[in-house]
């Protein structure tokens, strides 16, 4: 069965740092586009970021410079390092497969961010 | 950037009613568009890709049309389990995705 779960969500102030982590089974990671997507409380769904299986990577302007997106092949994890973190990062952040046409499927169950004093 | 509108923002039915929900882009993306459904605690699940391409385990009774910048999701006779919010994304200016605000299909 092909899963995602992400982890390593929780609270942190403004400024720090918090690195999630999405772990799969089913597939494999290297071979696939992997992204991910906030969602902040009550908001609808903005895309973060992908890593291309080639290794290329990209980001929205809004967390560019600040987030790093990154993938372990020997643990068949995707992990996303947010630094500077900002009450707007607020959010669930859900790992998915974005595949080679571009879709976001399957979605992990999402972890949760929250950015406060 | 590609902007996506999606109307109505609520839609009201009641069970076994049609619901026809649209999405615009604010520039052509050809067929290059999918629907998503989200219950509430859950996450998204795809519905549709390629803006008529039903994704694996998805009923019959959703269907999707469009291409250019007009698009529409249809489920053809509300079932209880299909209240939720649906989204619509675009992939035409690939790797910079972006989503609609989407429209959220509450029982009358």
């Amino acid at each position: 069965e092909v899963q995602l779960v992400e982890s390593g969500g929780g609270l942190v102030q403004p400024g720090g740092s918090l690195r999630l982590s999405c772990a799969a089974s089913g597939f494999t990671v290297s071979s696939n586009y992997m992204s991910w997507v906030r969602q902040a409380p009550g908001k609808g769904l903005e895309w973060v970021s992908v890593i291309y299986s080639g290794g290329s990577t990209y980001y929205a302007d809004s967390v560019k410079g600040r987030f790093t997106i990154s993938r372990d092949n020997s643990k068949n994890t995707l992990y996303l390092q947010m630094n500077s973190l900002r009450a707007e990062d607020t959010a669930v952040y859900y790992c998915a497969r974005e595949g080679a046409a571009g879709w976001f499927d399957p979605w992990g169950q999402g972890t949760l961010v929250t950015v406060s004093s | 950037e590609i902007v996506l509108t999606q109307s109505p923002a609520t839609l009201s039915l009641s069970p076994g009613e049609r619901a026809t929900l649209s999405c615009r882009a604010s520039q052509s993306v050809s067929s290059y568009l999918a629907w998503y459904q989200q219950k509430p605690g859950q996450a998204p699940r795809l519905l549709i890709y390629d803006a008529s391409n039903r994704a694996t385990g998805i009923p019959a009774r959703f269907s999707g049309s469009g291409s250019g910048t007009d698009f529409t999701l249809t489920i053809s006779s509300l079932e209880p389990e299909d209240f939720a919010v649906y989204y619509c994304q675009q992939r035409s200016n690939w790797p910079l995705n972006t989503f609609g605000p989407g429209t959220k299909v509450d029982i009358k």
